[in-house]
């Protein structure tokens, strides 16, 4: 099955900074690459995905790059502002999936003032 | 902005019990969705639900766990017989379509303390 590995697990940066967290995935047939912004006590927020026709999106200051050859795609998140802090997961849909996201283990982003 | 609602946000229940957690979906999606997330750990897929029925099922939810949307509304995921490990955050999901224009929008979970 799909193997979804997130790195780095903490990141820390200094407000203004940029932070960047990549994943990696194993099956070939995967299709859609959303990432989650997860706050304390929330559900898992969407704000940004990509698709396999695409390389890299942008919306602001998120943006998702994707390498299909490679089997990884990375979130980058430029002018960090502390509200940027949370967690976020990174998830893959596999080819045919009906709604089964395998999700990354996370990135705990603290960004500093 | 619409958004997906779950009920309770805490169930503290004893092992051996029934418990029910309830989600209102976002009102025009079609697809609806349970994950769950152990605390430390990383979201886990439970099942997916369309059309009155199971779409996909994951090895987590066997015979114990069962699905329903008993009416227009309300989609909601039954644990039979609770054990210790049940203890985690369970999210409901919903999205508008499937496939290529899959996006999966979740609710704010119910914390489930299985004592």
């Amino acid at each position: 099955g799909e193997n979804v590995e997130q790195h780095p697990s903490t990141l820390s940066v200094q407000e203004g900074d940029s932070a960047v967290i990549k994943c990696t995935y194993s099956d070939s047939a995967s299709n859609y690459f959303p990432w989650y912004k997860q706050e304390l006590g929330k559900g898992p927020q969407l704000i940004i995905d990509i698709r396999s026709n695409v390389g890299e999106k942008k919306d602001q200051r998120i943006a998702v790059t994707l390498n299909k050859t490679a089997k990884h795609f990375s979130l980058h998140i430029t002018e960090t502002q502390p509200e940027d802090s949370a967690v976020y997961f990174c998830a893959v849909l596999s080819g045919g999936s009906q709604g089964n996201l395998i999700f990354g283990k996370g990135t705990k982003l603290s960004v500093k003032p | 902005e619409p958004e997906v609602t779950q009920t309770p946000s805490h169930q503290v229940t004893q092992m051996g019990q029934e418990v029910i957690l309830r989600c209102v979906p976002i009102s025009n999606h079609l697809y609806f969705y349970w994950y769950r997330q152990i605390l430390g750990q990383k979201v886990e897929f439970l099942v997916s639900f369309y059309n009155n029925e199971i779409s996909e099922k994951s090895e987590i939810f066997d015979d114990q766990f069962s699905v329903e949307r008993p009416d227009g509304s309300n989609f909601t995921l039954k644990i039979r017989s609770t054990k210790l490990e049940d203890s985690a955050m369970y999210f409901c999901a919903s999205s508008e379509f499937r496939g290529r224009d899959e996006k999966l929008f979740f609710g704010s979970g119910t914390q489930l303390s299985v004592l």
